[in-house]
């Protein structure tokens, strides 16, 4: 079974800093892993998604890498923002655990003003 | 429409009561799971649904719930007899599902549950 952990649970940052989110797995061989941003009281929105073969992705003032042979993925913000306040959950689906994602419990981040 | 839709957004019922939760995924979209996320606890999957093969229901916690996918597109979830324990926000997601490496996971707002 696959199990994602993330850490830290929850962050605060004053506005400008940058910041990294940590998630690890268990089972390396994922198809891909995704980081997902949720509001409250929101669903999720995907921000990235890096396939198996990829190292890392950007996107604007996110970029997140990818380590599966120590199972690890990080999601670096760049100049934080209030508005970037939000939980940030990971998420992997594995070859060798069926059709579900699996998803860490998330970080949740507040950038103060 | 543009995204995934789900309704209701929120439903509160009484304990014994049945419940049917609505979810219309994107269009075109061949996949798509269901989720449940309670207070503080990570996302727990409970049925896939692709194409026109067989759901994948390994994660429904009991005989009282079940899903269906009517025409490959709109998904309902009912839940039977509900307890307090099935208070939570239920999420539905869609994919295109091309490739496995290159899934990616839309989902629609919830829908909260409370089971009074």
């Amino acid at each position: 079974k696959q199990e994602v952990t993330q850490i830290p649970a929850a962050l605060s940052v004053p506005e400008g800093e940058n910041l990294v989110l940590n998630c690890s797995f268990t089972d390396s061989a994922i198809y891909n892993l995704q980081w997902f941003r949720q509001d409250p009281g929101k669903g999720l929105t995907s921000l990235l998604l890096i396939q198996s073969s990829q190292r890392e992705q950007t996107s604007g003032r996110l970029n997140a890498s990818l380590d599966k042979s120590s199972g690890r993925s990080t999601l670096y913000i760049a100049a934080s923002q209030p508005g970037d306040s939000a939980t940030y959950l990971c998420a992997v689906k594995s070859s060798s655990t069926g059709n579900q994602f699996y998803f860490g419990t998330g970080t949740s981040l507040t950038v103060i003003p | 429409g543009a995204g995934v839709s789900q309704s209701p957004s929120n439903k509160v019922t009484e304990k014994g009561k049945d419940v049917e939760l609505r979810c219309d995924p994107i269009s075109g979209h061949t996949a798509l799971y269901w989720y449940r996320q309670s207070l503080g606890q990570g996302l727990e999957f409970l049925i896939y649904f692709q194409g026109n093969s067989a759901p994948d229901k390994s994660g429904l916690p009991s005989d009282r719930f079940s899903a269906e996918r009517t025409g490959g597109s709109v998904s309902t979830l009912t839940i039977q007899r509900t307890q307090q324990e099935d208070s939570a926000v239920y999420l539905c997601a869609s994919s295109s599902f091309g490739q496995a490496t290159n899934e990616k996971l839309f989902f629609g707002s919830g829908t909260q549950l409370s089971v009074l």
